[in-house]
């Protein structure tokens, strides 16, 4: 049974630092595309950060410079570090497995965590 | 960028109705259509990939239909378990992967 399990999400300060983990089972994580999908309270979905199982990276235009996704294959987790956050990242995190092994990230979700809140709040 | 947007933004339905959901990319995306259902305080899940290739597991009386630029997503019949919100999104560029704002769809 795939899972994904997200943590280390809580309440910041704008201007701080959070990382957020994701741990991965029942399939090789190796071999797939992960990504990050975050949603505001009571909005849609937004798509972060993707890295792909050959580690090439993307960010969204609104966190690039700041997030820094990252996977450890060995660990089957990945990563997302926050920094400079500001009240506009206050969203559920998602962790997200991409459909395609092997391959390019595709973009399509198959697997969804159960999200990690993540507050940025004075 | 591409831009999705759906409409209606929301509709009140009752069980047994056909529901048509309409998504539209500000440019081609070819046939690299996605579609998702999340309910309240649930993550999304996916029902449609490549805009008419229904997911494992997903009933038949969803399906979805578009190339191009315009999409449609459909249920055929609504059952209680289908009231959520749902979501399309471009797999054709990225970055930026983008979905849409959603469609609610409630009980009338």
């Amino acid at each position: 049974e795939v899972q994904l399990v997200e943590s280390g999400g809580g309440l910041v300060k704008p201007g701080e630092s959070l990382r957020l983990s994701c741990a991965v089972s029942g399939f090789t994580f190796s071999s797939y595309s992960m990504t990050w999908v975050r949603q505001a309270p009571g909005k849609g979905l937004e798509w972060v950060s993707s890295i792909s199982s050959s580690h090439y990276i993307y960010y969204a235009d609104s966190v690039k410079g700041r997030f820094t996704i990252s996977r450890d294959n060995a660990k089957h987790s990945l990563y997302l570090q926050m920094s400079s956050l500001r009240a506009e990242d206050t969203a559920v995190y998602y962790c997200v497995r991409d459909e395609g092994a092997n391959t390019v990230t595709t973009g399509i979700f198959d697997y969804w965590g159960q999200g990690t809140l993540v507050t940025v709040s004075s | 960028d591409i831009q999705m947007s759906q409409s209606p933004s929301s509709l009140s339905a009752s069980v047994g109705d056909r529901v048509t959901i309409t998504c539209r990319a500000s440019q081609s995306i070819s046939t690299y259509l996605n579609w998702y259902q999340q309910k309240p305080g649930k993550a999304p899940k996916l029902l449609i990939y490549a805009a008419s290739t229904l997911q494992s597991g997903v009933p038949s009386r969803f399906s979805g239909s578009g190339s191009g630029t315009d999409f449609t997503l459909t249920i055929s019949s609504l059952q209680p378990e289908d009231f959520a919100t749902y979501y399309c999104q471009q797999s054709f560029s990225i970055p930026p992967l983008t979905f849409g704002g959603g469609t609610k769809v409630e009980i009338k």
